[in-house]
């Protein structure tokens, strides 16, 4: 199982991103998939999850409308995306699959996007 | 949302010393839905421990875990070089969000 996330990113306020992560080793339309922020030297925040067969999702109600999760099944592949940076959006990011089911912990983790969002 | 408090906020302490870290949910919830990560500067979180008290796949049995309904526990028996990280209590059973603790830091004395 392997998760691999897409590189750095430095963007300034206001711009959009969409940062992804490739998932390879299991059926990555069978599970639930989440995003996690880490900003720095702060703990984890979890931002939400997606299941890839149907694409169902669920926010942290406190990011919801910030961020969208999406995934193409076609192509193993997670993203999220920001259509209006902040500054306060510079963190890493990481993508992590939830090991069995909707209520479940992750056991395999991406290595993490790092977003700098600075003018 | 469910809230969890860890403590202490740092731990420091020397190779071969037991650690133990509390996790305290501000609501109970079921001992299945909480896990334990580690995570050192550099990497993604690790897991540890699921469903409160499983070892995850290669965990060594120095690490365990125990507790219930909101009060949570992460014990490391005889500590080894590479245990000084972060450690974060994690839940998932309520409705979400899903949410962390604010870590635990054990670091060498």
């Amino acid at each position: 199982v392997q998760l691999e996330q897409s590189g750095a990113e430095v963007k300034k306020p206001g711009e959009s991103l969409k940062i992804s992560c490739q998932v390879s080793g299991y059926r990555f339309a069978g599970y639930w998939l989440a995003w996690v922020r880490q900003m720095p030297d702060k703990g984890l925040e979890w931002i939400g999850i997606i299941y890839p067969d149907d694409s169902e999702t669920r926010y942290n109600p406190s990011l919801q409308g910030q961020v969208t999760i999406s995934a193409d099944k076609s192509i193993n592949t997670a993203y999220l995306q920001w259509s209006s940076l902040k500054a306060s959006d510079t963190a890493m990011y990481y993508c992590a699959r939830l090991r069995d089911g909707y209520n479940s912990c992750s056991d395999f983790w991406g290595q993490g996007t790092q977003v700098t969002v600075s003018s | 949302e469910i809230v969890l408090t860890q403590s202490p906020g740092t731990l420091s302490l020397s190779p071969g010393e037991r650690a133990t870290l509390s996790c305290r949910a501000s609501q109970s919830f079921s001992s299945t839905y909480l896990a334990w990560y580690q995570q050192k500067p550099g990497q993604p979180p690790r897991l540890l421990i699921s469903r409160s008290s499983s070892r995850a796949t290669g965990i060594p049995d120095r690490f365990s875990g125990s507790g219930s309904g909101t009060d949570f526990t992460l014990t490391i028996s005889s500590l080894e070089p590479e245990d000084f990280a972060v450690y974060y209590c994690h839940q998932f059973g309520s409705s979400p969000p899903w949410t962390f603790g604010q870590g635990t830091k054990v670091e060498m004395k």
